[in-house]
């Protein structure tokens, strides 16, 4: 199956300070990247979704000022939690869809990064 | 709107058991996919199956099987002979097709095979 590389794969940082979260598509284009938050013991719950080159759509009740997510390339997509707090801790997933071998692939997920905010 | 609901929280059952995981959907479209996807405890996402609604034959891939009912909207999964490293968080999901395709999950059943 195709390969979505996610980086780092676990993080804590200070609460004010800034993350970033890559997603890379490894092995295809990804045209389309959707980045979801999950919370101990919950389901995962779309935030955005990101199109190549355009600006993402964000879900309703995710700020997007908080929330930065940058889809430049065809293989990379970023999600920065700007001015973290504790109660932004959970575990971020991204994944991509785009064209491989010729057909749609399925999306794809990433590892997952664990964001600890102290 | 789209929703999954995954009626079962948790099951538990001893190894060799067969187990199957309920997934009741809704949906306007007429046309959509349906997921199941496996959480070991490590949290990644492992993709295990994805069905067209058009597509309505079961379909069984070693010990996993699904069977897709449109007509009670349901794409229950099922393991036969379950092992302990079957042991995970299963999520079943739904996609528009030609639209935003992005997934809407149900909240997952915790599955824990005994030894």
């Amino acid at each position: 199956g195709a390969v979505v590389s996610q980086h780092p794969s676990r993080v804590i940082c200070k609460s004010g300070t800034s993350v970033k979260i890559e997603c890379r598509s490894l092995d295809f284009q990804a045209t389309t990247m959707f980045w979801y938050r999950q919370f101990p013991k919950q389901s995962l719950m779309l935030m955005a979704t990101s199109n190549e080159g355009s600006k993402a759509t964000y879900e309703q009740g995710v700020e997007k000022d908080k929330f930065l997510i940058n889809h430049a390339s065809l293989t990379l997509s970023t999600l920065t939690v700007t001015s973290a707090h504790p109660e932004d801790s959970s575990f971020y997933i991204c994944s991509a869809r785009g064209w491989g071998a010729g057909r749609n692939t399925e999306a794809f997920f990433g590892q997952g990064t664990r964001l600890t905010v102290v | 709107a789209q929703k999954v609901t995954q009626a079962q929280t948790e099951i538990s059952v001893v190894e060799k058991e067969d187990v199957t995981l309920d997934c009741v959907y809704e949906t306007r479209d007429t046309t959509y996919y349906l997921f199941w996807y496996k959480q070991p405890p490590s949290g990644e996402l492992v993709f295990l199956i994805r069905r067209n609604s058009f597509d309505e034959q079961n379909e069984i891939s070693g010990r996993y099987s699904w069977n897709f009912q449109k007509s009670t909207s349901s794409f229950n999964f099922t393991i036969t002979a379950s092992q302990v490293v079957d042991s995970a968080v299963y999520f079943c999901a739904l996609s528009d097709v030609g639209g935003s395709e992005k997934l809407v999950f149900g909240k997952g059943t915790k599955l824990t095979v005994n030894p």
